[in-house]
């Protein structure tokens, strides 16, 4: 079955590190994907992950797969204010076929000076 | 390049009413895909659209509908509508031989039934 979780709610301060995580369910999912979403507005996708990549990183942004646990991670390196949102993780369930995209609830990111 | 964007930003409507929700995608895209997102809650697939022609279908009844245009841009059709449709729809669009899958989303479209 489809099924992706993530924890509701993350705080930290300025400066730190963010660490988001994600279970998925569907083994077959050929791309994971980390999105944005600020208040009353779209999706903007950050970075996704082929599945048979380990790791990813992209500036700010280190993305962390584990297929066996079907653990996903997205870490933040020096987490600024504007980088508080609600944050989705997402995975294509279909192997090969560009198609639906499966969201967990999302985690709300709170920045605190 | 003026990315996905989606008409109306908002719409209030009655319960029993119809809506038609509507998308153009990023220029080079040729599938349209939509979703709903209800308040507190990750979006949900509806339905996505490639050559003019519904590809795959989420768990939604028929009163949902949409549309294909020859120039990619689609429409999302609730009918009879329900207290339970009030939502922000999402419109995404993505060029589907892309290996990626990379879905891009317009602001959305917030339905409001009274």
């Amino acid at each position: 079955g489809e099924d992706v979780e993530q924890s509701l709610f993350l705080s930290v301060r300025e400066g730190d590190s963010s660490v988001i995580n994600c279970t998925y369910t569907d083994s077959s999912s050929t791309y994971l994907y980390w999105y944005k979403q600020e208040p009353g507005a779209g999706l903007q996708l950050l970075t996704y992950i082929f599945s048979n990549m380990d790791m990813k990183q992209d500036q700010r942004l280190t993305v962390l797969l584990n297929k066996k646990d079907k653990h996903l991670s997205l870490r933040i390196a020096d987490t600024q204010t504007g980088d508080s949102a609600i944050y989705f993780c997402a995975e294509n369930p279909l192997t090969g076929t560009a198609s639906k995209l499966t969201f967990g609830t999302g985690t709300r990111l709170q920045v605190t000076l | 390049d003026a990315g996905v964007t989606q008409s109306p930003t908002h719409l209030i409507k009655t319960r029993g009413q119809q809506v038609t929700l509507r998308c153009s995608p990023k220029s080079g895209h040729d599938t349209v895909s939509w979703y709903q997102q209800a308040l507190g809650q990750g979006p949900q697939f509806i339905f996505q659209y490639y050559e003019e022609e519904e590809r795959q279908r989420g768990n939604f009844p028929d009163r949902f509908s949409g549309h294909q245009f020859p120039n990619y841009s689609s429409e999302l059709n609730v009918n009879a509508l329900l207290l339970g449709d009030s939502a922000l729809y999402l419109c995404a669009s993505s060029y589907l031989a892309g290996g990626p899958n990379e879905q891009f989303f317009g602001p959305g479209t917030r339905l409001t039934v009274l």
